[in-house]
């Protein structure tokens, strides 16, 4: 059970928008912590997406987009690409446990 | 160009030990906190543990006590050492950078398998 909630698996046709929810808690997300977002291809190592909440790093496209409100997070991807297939990660830090959390992941599936 | 190169992985007993490497490049190594994070087969990721650039250790509950982090600035290198490993420990661990804002840079990872 992943310290923060995120959908198993969210999918779109290519050309879309999608989102991903990642919920947390009064001792993560709620309590003011950043939250990052990771994509991993099938086959490879994670890749920082989304970094404090909405930045991108260089490189990324504008299609990917992330926002926090409370207690979640919110990544979301328009213009849905094939290549876009992947599994996403948000990530934070947590005070009660005195260290990262990630959520359990979010396999999307372009249609 | 950043590039972190993890070693040491591979297959042990239950109970056993082993010791992971990472050797780091492209980037000054000492100004920067460094992470294991690793990833069972078909799971999520997990932290395992932090080293700060003074040294500074952190660890989850479910490896505290058992894995220990460490680092040596003048070799670029960071390292895990794994003991009383369970079954629940096996997976692809990854060595990160800590850029400041998200882990920035990640190995390709090394797996290690517990098992009888």
């Amino acid at each position: 059970q992943s310290v923060l909630t995120q959908p198993p698996s969210v999918s779109g046709a290519p050309g879309q928008r999608v989102t991903i929810s990642c919920t947390g808690t009064s001792s993560n997300i709620g309590a003011g912590y950043d939250v990052h977002w990771y994509q991993q291809l099938p086959g490879t190592a994670p890749k920082l997406l989304i970094y404090d909440n909405s930045n991108r790093p260089s490189g990324v496209p504008d299609r990917f987009s992330g926002s926090k409100s409370g207690t979640s997070a919110s990544l979301a991807i328009t213009g849905l690409q094939a290549e876009d297939e992947a599994d996403y990660y948000c990530q934070s830090y947590d005070s009660s446990l005195s260290g990262s959390v990630f959520g359990g992941g979010t396999k999307l599936t372009v249609l | 160009e950043v590039h972190l190169v993890e070693s040491g992985g591979g297959l042990v007993q239950p109970g056993g030990s082993l010791r992971l490497s990472c050797a780091a490049s492209g980037f000054p190594f000492s100004n920067y906190d460094m992470h294991w994070v690793r990833q069972a087969t078909g799971k999520g990721l997990e932290w395992v543990s932090t080293i700060g650039i003074t040294g500074d250790t952190y660890y989850p509950g479910s490896v505290k006590g058992r894995f220990t982090i460490s680092r040596e600035n003048a070799k670029n290198s960071l390292y895990l050492q794994m003991n009383s490993l369970r079954a629940g420990d096996t997976a692809v661990y990854y060595c990160v950078r800590d850029g400041g804002s998200g882990y920035d840079s990640w190995g390709q990872g090394t797996l290690v398998t517990v098992s009888s």
